[in-house]
């Protein structure tokens, strides 16, 4: 069953902040967060391990809530490069890596 | 350069005529992995392998095959393609040691299939 990923879209003036949360109906282990520009590949944000801290890159950060099996992306002071769809992936016990629908993010200037 | 290629880019086929879309990577990754991706759907794994000769079914393998006999190839397999399996598909892979790993998975650039 996909994670379920919140908003499907979300449109920003450049500077302005942002959050794209993901919950799942099953235990965790860990989280990950892609993003994909059109036309190209995913590309690799971060990894989140239950029992891990916050973890962040650049003005992207993310947390990971075990016990409500929810994660949320945190995108401070957009840029126009952040325009893409994100992703987040969540992985069980095993090495089965299940992605949610993606969210839409534009940023204007 | 360290990469993970696929190929052929783009195929238009026919149903039920047998392909191959292959995968290779260049970085001794242990784990590799197969997606497709649809409009509205997002990414949805289709096989998975862990090491060679060990492979597992993702959430979407009906109607697909793979074979781990090298370590850097992993060749997804449609042996009667139908068009339902119209798709953009990514080989992905990784370091990945399971469900703690925190290993960057890299994803190859792409495979748009068409079946007619």
């Amino acid at each position: 069953q996909q994670p379920v990923q919140s908003p499907q879209a979300v449109i920003l003036r450049e500077g302005e902040d942002a959050v794209i949360n993901c919950s799942s109906s099953k235990a965790l282990y860990s989280v990950h967060w892609y993003r994909q520009k059109h036309g190209e590949a995913p590309v690799f944000l971060m990894i989140l391990l239950k029992g891990g801290e916050q973890k962040g890159h650049d003005k992207i950060s993310a947390s990971f809530n075990e016990k409500k099996q929810q994660s949320s992306l945190y995108l401070t002071a957009s840029q126009l490069s952040y325009s893409g769809t994100y992703f987040c992936g969540f992985r069980g016990s095993n090495y089965k890596l299940t992605f949610g629908k993606g969210t839409l993010l534009t940023v204007n200037p | 350069e360290a990469q993970v290629t696929q190929n052929p880019r783009y195929l238009i086929t026919v149903t039920g005529k047998k392909l191959t879309v292959t995968c290779s990577q260049n970085m001794n990754h242990e784990y590799m992995s197969w997606y497709r991706q649809d409009p509205g759907l997002g990414l949805r794994q289709i096989y998975y392998s862990m090491n060679v000769e060990v492979t597992d079914k993702g959430d979407v393998p009906e109607g697909y095959k793979v074979s781990r006999k090298e370590k850097r190839n992993f060749p997804l397999i449609l042996e009667s393609p139908s068009p339902n399996q119209t798709s953009l598909y990514f080989c992905a892979s990784s370091w990945d040691r399971g469900g703690y790993s925190t290993d960057t998975q890299y994803f190859g650039p792409g495979t748009r299939l068409t079946v007619l």
